[in-house]
Parts: structure tokens; C-alpha cells; sequence
């Protein structure tokens, strides 16, 4: 099993560029998040999706959008970028309680710069 | 207001000194509590949960409801331990999709 993983590992935009991190999670799990990580702010949630089909708003979902493309993929997109997006961002996957353990497993990060 | 505070940026110790992270929260219901590490260049992973009330190479935490702390800590750090760790609330166990809330993390150094 590969776990969560993410691509690319490392990008660097221009403002007002696009781009789409890729997530895919081979757990069969049904829920998905995406988390940006920033120096002395720790991890924060820009999206998540409960199960295939749904998606719902994090703390900081401005700029952002997300796609449940399937159960195995959940895509965050974004469409002009700016420098303010500069981080790490992580995408975990997890099963609902009761479906197993909800411990939530992370893909290894995409480093992104916006100059 | 949901919140996790580690109020340690960075925690400096020699290896064979006992280690505490500080971990505090604000829920007013019952939390589900987490320990998350991340050893440089490796992704995040879990390293304990309060319910399972275990010991995960050497850390152990206990919840104290009382003074809404969630500690880690170990007796005798070892130079392995370095990393960044994070101190994470679930909010809404028991829920489907329930996001964590992290603290801002804590880099402990262990020097020989």
C-alpha cells in the first residue's frame, strides 16, 4: 500500500497562475482532507470531504477548490494563485468511527512557492 | 471557541533529560485528543491518542479534563526524538469527516 499520495511533490508559480495538487489514497478510506502548513501556525484545513460527493469548507478555504473526483482522489485547485498561498500543503485521508480506526494518515506534502 | 495551544515554539533538550510538550485546549464537550509527529522530511504521522491510553517509543500523555491539558512526555529523551510535534483535537468524535484542529507545533531538539 502506498498510503496518501501526492503530486507534485514541489511547484513554483507566478501570480495569477493555476495549478491542481493531486491527492489519491489507497485505504479505501471515505474521508479526505487537504491542510496547508505554514511556519508558526501549524497545520490548518482548507477543505475536507466527508465521503465521495460531498465537500465542505475548512478554516481557510478562500482561493481554493476542491474535487471528490472518486473515492480514491480528492484535487485541490488553485485558480490565480498569490504569494499569500506560499506553504506546504497536505492532504490525509481517514475512515469514520465505527468503520475502523479514524486515525488520519498524510501524504508526504507539496511545497509550493507563488513569486 | 475550538482551540489548541502548545505554547512552546521550540523545546531544547539534552539527550537523558525528561521531556514534557504543554498541550492545552479549549472544547466544551469531550475531545478526542492526539499526538502527531513529523520527523524531518517524513510526513505526519500519528504518534499516540489519549484513548488508547498507551506508551508509543517511550511518550505516554494523559488528559487532564481539569486543566484541559493533553502533555507529552517523556523520561529520558533520546537524540531520535527530534522532530516537530503536534497537538490535535477532534472535535466531533464519532462523526464522519470530523477535521483536526492543530496546535501551532512544537520543534524538540534533543543534543547529545
Amino acid at each position: 500500500n502506498a498510503g496518501v499520495t501526492q503530486t507534485p511533490k514541489f511547484q513554483v508559480l507566478k501570480t495569477g497562475q493555476s495549478m491542481t495538487l493531486q491527492c489519491a489514497q489507497d485505504m479505501n478510506h471515505n474521508s479526505m482532507y487537504w491542510y496547508r502548513q505554514d511556519p508558526g501556525m501549524g497545520l490548518r484545513l482548507i477543505y475536507y470531504s466527508a465521503s465521495e460527493g460531498t465537500t465542505d469548507k475548512g478554516e481557510v478555504p478562500n482561493g481554493y477548490n476542491v474535487s471528490r473526483l472518486n473515492k480514491r482522489e480528492f484535487s485541490l485547485r488553485l485558480e490565480s494563485a498569490a504569494p499569500s498561498q506560499t506553504s506546504v500543503y497536505f492532504c490525509a485521508s481517514s475512515e469514520p468511527p465505527g468503520q475502523g480506526s479514524d486515525t488520519q494518515y498524510f501524504g508526504p506534502g507539496t511545497r509550493l512557492t507563488v513569486l | 471557541a475550538q482551540r489548541v495551544t502548545q505554547p512552546e515554539k521550540l523545546l531544547s533538550v539534552f539527550k537523558g533529560a525528561p521531556v514534557e510538550l504543554k498541550c492545552n485546549y479549549s472544547y466544551s464537550g469531550s475531545p478526542e485528543l492526539f499526538w502527531y509527529v513529523q520527523y524531518s522530511r517524513q510526513r505526519l504521522q500519528l504518534l499516540l491518542r489519549h484513548i488508547s491510553r498507551e506508551s508509543i517509543k517511550g511518550f505516554t500523555a494523559d488528559l487532564n479534563k481539569g486543566e484541559t491539558s493533553f502533555h507529552l512526555k517523556k523520561p529520558f529523551a533520546q537524540e531520535e526524538d527530534s522532530a516537530m510535534y503536534y497537538c490535535a483535537l477532534s472535535p466531533s468524535y464519532g462523526q464522519a469527516g470530523t477535521a483536526l484542529i492543530f496546535g501551532k507545533g512544537t520543534t524538540l531538539s534533543v543534543s547529545s
